[in-house]
């Protein structure tokens, strides 16, 4: 099975320290997503990337957050000086754009199963 | 602002009966519409979508949902529930020209009884 993969799947950590997140998409994918999910609630858009290029961030990437995706295919989320706020479960989701050049927007998501952080 | 409401925190019915569960969504331009499922520990699961065409769209393990403009919903409907149907569902929502984001609801967890 070649779906998404993100690591670590859990990560347990001390307020103020740094951690960051890998996702590794379904290969062929250009288009790769970050979502975050608190407990009880839908998950929620941080950023997307097309190839390496970050096209949009959500204002609730603050400034100590950071994500890459600097050969188009990996991408890291970097969450620094961490906050107990923090804690979430952050999913990663691959698509692959449709030909034509239109942005469509209608591609499924392929998600991840997600890195639980836990920010003591 | 454009937003989807899932009508109901939790649902819960008798194996054998019908599972029905309520999105709407808050837009002014046509949606793309999905349907995931997440179990626990895992990430979310594609069960069907709508983007044009027939407003009935049957996805996988015998769920289906219709779009419905007027009423600005997307139900999701399984006629007869199996244990295994127990999960967290969530209604998503994007839009044309939008980088494919998703907009999900707060999600909707199924019970199924013996």
């Amino acid at each position: 099975d070649t779906g998404v993969s993100q690591n670590p799947r859990h990560k347990i950590t001390k307020r103020g320290q740094n951690v960051t997140f890998r996702c590794d998409p379904i290969s062929e994918h250009n288009r790769l997503y970050w979502y975050r999910q608190t407990l009880g609630q839908g998950p929620e858009f941080l950023t997307y990337f097309q190839n390496e290029a970050q096209l949009e961030k959500s204002r609730l990437l603050s400034d100590r957050f950071s994500a890459e995706r600097p050969k188009g295919s990996f991408s890291t989320l970097e969450i620094q000086r961490t906050e107990q706020g923090d804690s979430a479960m952050y999913l990663c989701a691959s698509s692959r754009r449709l030909a034509g050049g239109e942005n469509r927007g209608q591609e499924t998501q392929y998600f991840g199963p997600g890195t639980r952080l836990l920010v003591l | 602002a454009q937003s989807v409401t899932q009508l109901g925190s939790h649902v819960s019915v008798s194996e054998g009966a019908l599972v029905l569960l309520r999105c709407n969504y808050s837009s002014s331009v046509p949606p793309y519409l999905f349907w995931y499922v997440q179990y626990p520990n895992q990430g979310l699961q594609l069960l069907l979508k709508y983007t044009t065409g027939a407003t009935l769209v049957k996805g996988i393990n015998g769920f289906e949902a219709e779009f419905k403009k007027s009423e600005t919903s997307f139900h999701l409907t399984k006629p007869s529930a199996h244990m295994s149907d127990a999960a967290e569902y969530f209604c998503a929502v994007t839009f044309y020209n939008q980088g494919g984001k998703l907009i999900f609801g707060q999600g909707t967890e199924l019970s199924v009884k013996p």
